[in-house]
């Protein structure tokens, strides 16, 4: 596809169980970021990988959340024994190259809710 | 501190009115991008704008421009001509040369009156 994709759009999970997010990013587009976006708020950041070297997880909020992206393109955050402090919108970005020039191009988010 | 300060939650303009959304940032870097996001009901985050610390021009996207003051860290986002499709938060942005991640500010809810 021509953007960011992300699945699932939705997911609603009980507290204690473990989700896992799925972000597909631009082919080609080498970095690729991970965000978390409380209800009125801006997104916060949580990880970013350069290809599939993992340069930066020092948002992530606890050691429940891990991501990965093995091969360099799709990534997946995964978060184990959920809380309801979770519950948030998990934005995925990626950029064609490295830069502080670099936009972000951004899929429309998971929306994880936490009973 | 704060490294992106929006310090309008909520603005009001007329349809085909121009209309100012602030910003201010906090950065002990020379290099650094400042960026506008735009984000609808529907949630997908839309790159609206660009400026780099080094440009001497304010950049401009059709209807977008961003005025950009380096000595007082400012970087608004003017929108000229609103539209009745305007009507979003935006989210001003910035990326350090020594860091990965963007820095994003709280936020400006706009709401175009036909």
């Amino acid at each position: 596809g021509a953007g960011v994709s992300q699945s699932p759009r939705y997911k609603v999970a009980k507290r204690g169980q473990d989700v896992a997010l799925r972000c597909d990013p631009i082919s080609g587009h080498v970095s690729l970021f991970w965000y978390q976006q409380a209800l009125g708020q801006g997104p916060e950041f949580l990880t970013y990988f350069q290809n599939e070297a993992q340069l930066d997880k020092s948002g992530l909020p606890s050691d429940r959340f891990f991501a990965e992206r093995p091969e360099g393109s799709v990534s997946t955050l995964k978060i184990q024994r959920t809380q309801q402090e979770d519950s948030a919108v998990y934005l995925c970005a990626s950029s064609l190259l490295e830069g502080p020039n670099q936009p972000q191009h951004f899929g429309d988010g998971t929306r994880l809710s936490i009973l | 501190a704060q490294k992106i300060t929006q310090t309008q939650p909520g603005m009001f303009v007329q349809e085909k009115e121009a209309v100012t959304l602030d910003c201010t940032y906090d950065t002990s870097d020379q290099s650094y991008g400042l960026f506008w996001y735009k984000q609808p009901s529907s949630g997908e985050m839309i790159f609206l704008i660009y400026q780099g610390s080094y440009d001497e021009q304010n950049a401009t996207e059709g209807r977008y421009s961003l005025n950009f003051q380096k000595a007082r860290k400012s970087a608004n986002l003017v929108i000229s001509a609103s539209q009745l499709g305007d009507s979003a938060m935006y989210f001003c942005a910035m990326r350090e040369v020594t860091g990965n991640q963007f820095y994003f500010g709280t936020g400006t809810s706009l709401t175009v009156i036909p």
